[in-house]
């Protein structure tokens, strides 16, 4: 099956304490990204991949950090996580990540539920 | 200052109405957007795209409507279901972005049997 997936899907952390969300996609997808869900705001990117060992910023990079050295893998690691970025990540894929003459919609994980205290 | 604006937060239709959901940009260098679906628990799912090169598109019961001269697309459902009850994001991106999208943040429709 054609899927997303995340892990772990819930977890409770405090601050300062390092941790990592993995991400891994099992279409060959070249397009990896990760975003936040916050009420009001909707879904807001953080990074990006276009593909492997290629990452760039999205609109709220601050106090994340991501990797991509295998196609189907993308984690998103909080070094050192504060309580705003308590928050539902989800991560997302599609086939190619330049537009070209055509969009490819993105394909999303069931999202993780963070919480920083 | 949010780009993509979906000024209801919810929706309540009945069912075997039509459901309208609105979508406003002010990028004028958007050209392609997108609906999403998300259930709860869930991660949003895609439902229907149109380019700015068409003011309208069509897949069964989802028909998206582009105004480019008013920066405003809608996504009307018809007939509405109780499983359409869902949160619907509209995106949007323009080619120079590649696969980076803009959410708006989201309006909850609720369809009562």
């Amino acid at each position: 099956e054609a899927q997303v997936t995340q892990n772990p899907r819930y977890l409770i952390t405090v601050t300062g304490k390092k941790l990592t969300v993995t991400c891994s996609q099992n279409m060959n997808h070249e397009y990896m990204s990760w975003y936040r869900q916050d009420p009001g705001l909707g879904l807001r990117q953080i990074y990006y991949s276009m593909n492997v060992e290629v990452t760039d910023k999205g609109d709220v990079p601050e106090g994340y950090k991501v990797s991509r050295k295998e196609k189907r893998n993308f984690p998103l690691i909080l070094e050192s996580p504060s309580p705003n970025q308590t928050s539902l990540y989800f991560c997302a894929s599609s086939l190619k990540g330049l537009a070209g003459e055509r969009f490819y919609e993105q394909y999303f994980g069931p999202g993780t539920r963070l919480t920083v205290t | 200052d949010q780009q993509v604006k979906q000024n209801s937060p919810s929706l309540s239709v009945q069912e075997g109405r039509i459901s309208i959901l609105n979508c406003d940009y002010t990028n004028s260098m958007f050209d392609y957007f997108l609906w999403y679906k998300k259930y709860p628990a869930e991660g949003p799912t895609f439902l229907i795209s149109i380019s700015s090169i068409k003011d309208k598109n069509e897949d069964g019961r989802f028909t998206v409507f582009l105004n480019k001269s008013a920066k405003h697309l809608s996504l009307h459902i018809v007939p509405s279901q109780p499983g359409d009850s869902a949160v619907y994001f509209c995106a949007a991106s323009a080619k120079h972005y590649g696969q980076n999208f803009v959410f708006g943040p989201g309006t909850r429709l609720s369809v009562l049997p």
